[in-house]
C-alpha cells in the first residue's frame, strides 16, 4: 500500500515568513498526491493535487507544492505566512488498487503563525 | 452546492449505547467515503459507496461497525455497543465521479465521545 510521512508535527512561524511544510511518499507505482487543511471544528479543504501532470503545483491561498520523484517527495510551500494560515495540514496519496481511490492520510502537521 | 453536511456534528454517549450518524452528500454525487480521525492523527478509511453499492470495507470496520446508503443519497454509520476505542471524528466525503483525481469534498465531522 501507499504511505505518507510527514516530518514535523508542529510548525511555527512568523508572519510573512515563508511556510515549508514536508512530506515524503512511498509508492511503487506513480502517486496522485494531494495537500488538505483542516480549521478548527471544520472538515477538511483540498489545498492541491498532483496528477502526473506538473511537477509544479499551484493551490489556493497561495500555496503551492513541488513533485520531487528523486527525492519521493510533495513538500507544500507559502512565500509568506498569513495569521489565517493557522490550521492543521495533511499530505495525502490515493491508494487505489481496485480503483476505490481512497486517500491515505499522513498524521498531520499544526502550522501556528506569530505575529 | 451547500457541500457535504454531518448530523449531529457532536455525540457523547456511554460505553455499550448504539449510535447512528449521517451524511448527506453534494447533491448528485455518486461516491461517498467513510473515515474515521482520532486526536493526533491523519483520517483512516472506513468505507465507500458507489450509488447505493458499499464496494469496500477497511480492516478497522469491525462487525460492530454497519454503514448504509439505501437510495445513493445521503448514508449512515452506525456502531453498536459502543466502546471507549470508538471516540474519534467521523468524517464523511463524497465525490462526483469515479476518477482518482475526483476531489473529495468532506463535511464537518461528527465528533463521538464515548464515557
Amino acid at each position: 500500500a501507499q504511505s505518507v510521512t510527514q516530518l514535523g508535527s508542529h510548525v511555527s512561524v512568523s508572519e510573512g515568513a515563508l511556510v515549508l511544510l514536508r512530506c515524503n511518499y512511498s509508492s511503487s507505482v506513480p502517486p496522485y498526491l494531494f495537500w488538505y487543511v483542516q480549521y478548527p471544528n471544520q472538515g477538511l479543504q483540498l489545498l492541491l493535487k498532483y496528477t502526473s501532470a506538473a511537477t509544479l503545483v499551484k493551490g489556493i491561498n497561495g500555496f503551492e507544492a513541488e513533485f520531487k520523484k528523486s527525492e519521493t517527495s510533495f513538500h507544500l510551500t507559502k512565500p509568506s505566512a498569513h495569521m489565517s494560515d493557522a490550521a492543521e495540514y495533511f499530505c495525502a496519496v490515493s491508494d487505489s488498487p481496485g480503483g476505490d481511490y481512497k486517500l491515505s492520510f499522513g498524521a498531520g502537521t499544526t502550522v501556528t503563525v506569530r505575529a | 452546492d451547500t457541500g457535504v453536511s454531518q448530523d449531529p456534528r457532536h455525540k457523547i454517549t456511554k460505553r455499550g449505547q448504539n449510535v447512528t450518524f449521517r451524511c448527506d452528500p453534494i447533491s448528485e454525487h455518486n461516491r461517498l467515503y467513510w473515515y474515521r480521525q482520532t486526536l493526533g492523527q491523519g483520517p483512516e478509511f472506513l468505507t465507500y459507496f458507489q450509488n447505493e453499492a458499499q464496494l469496500e470495507k477497511s480492516r478497522l470496520l469491525s462487525d460492530r461497525f454497519s454503514a448504509e446508503r439505501p437510495k445513493g443519497s445521503f448514508s449512515t454509520l452506525e456502531i453498536q455497543r459502543t466502546e471507549q476505542g470508538d471516540s474519534a471524528m467521523y468524517l464523511c466525503a463524497s465525490t462526483a465521479g469515479a476518477g482518482v483525481t475526483d476531489t473529495q469534498y468532506f463535511g464537518p465531522g461528527t465528533r463521538l465521545t464515548v464515557l
